[in-house]
């Protein structure tokens, strides 16, 4: 199985404030034949099931603010989300579907300064 | 838009089944673009990919739960099912049934059920 793991484990950032957090795989999910990483990123808020992100690594949902983005390749990934809005309060889970089983990376919870 | 709906018992005797359907509504289980699949989060834990079926009846299933697991789709009522055999306490979770997008990540979610072990 690929092993997903995130840091920071908590994250505390002040409004307004970039958000930083990190993705690695254990082997590769980056697919040759087509250059795509296969990486997504989800949003979990209280009492709500994950909301996706990012797909393909960078690739924003649709209705998702732009103040976030993915980036990375390979093995290692970034969340960011430019400007920390109150709504962005959330626990925040990265996930591999390069191969199955799907795994997902502990999370990391996002929580203002 | 599309919603997903789980339903069951929420409290399972330990060794029984754990049985649980999800509804699909504004989408179709038919469709040549989608899996459909069941996450689990134990309280306080992460997820766990269950497994995912197409319409066809094509399955994947996480080696973790060993034979334990079974999904199922019904088209013509538009909805798929999960089987969990012989549970313990350990499958204590919200169980959440899923939509893949244009590939196994997860475009929608159903809310999610707390399905408890317990005797």
């Amino acid at each position: 199985d690929i092993v997903m793991t995130q840091s920071p484990d908590s994250l505390p950032v002040s409004l307004g404030e970039r958000a930083t957090i990190n993705c690695k795989s254990s082997q590769s999910v980056l697919y040759n034949s087509n250059n795509k990483n296969y990486l997504a990123w989800y949003q979990q808020k209280p009492g709500q099931p994950p909301k996706l992100l990012i797909y393909w690594a960078s690739t924003r949902e649709s209705g998702v603010p732009d103040r976030f983005s993915g980036s990375g390749s390979g093995t290692d990934f970034t969340l960011t989300i430019s400007s920390l809005q109150a709504e962005d309060v959330a626990v925040y889970y990265c996930q591999q579907y390069y191969v199955t089983p799907i795994t997902f990376g502990p999370g990391t919870r996002l929580e203002i300064k | 838009q599309m919603q997903l709906q789980e339903s069951g018992p929420g409290l399972v005797k330990p060794s029984e089944t754990l049985s649980l359907t999800c509804t699909v509504s504004g989408a179709s289980v038919s469709s040549n673009d989608h899996y459909w699949g069941w996450i689990r989060q134990p309280p306080g834990k992460g997820l766990e990919w269950l497994g995912s079926i197409f319409h066809s009846g094509t399955t994947f299933h996480n080696p973790s739960l060993k034979s334990r697991v079974t999904i199922s789709v019904d088209t013509s009522k538009n909805q798929f099912s999960l089987k969990v055999r012989s549970v313990t306490a350990a499958d204590t979770a919200v169980y959440s049934c899923v939509r893949h997008g244009g590939s196994y990540f997860i475009d929608n979610w159903g809310q999610g059920t707390l399905v408890t072990v317990s005797s």
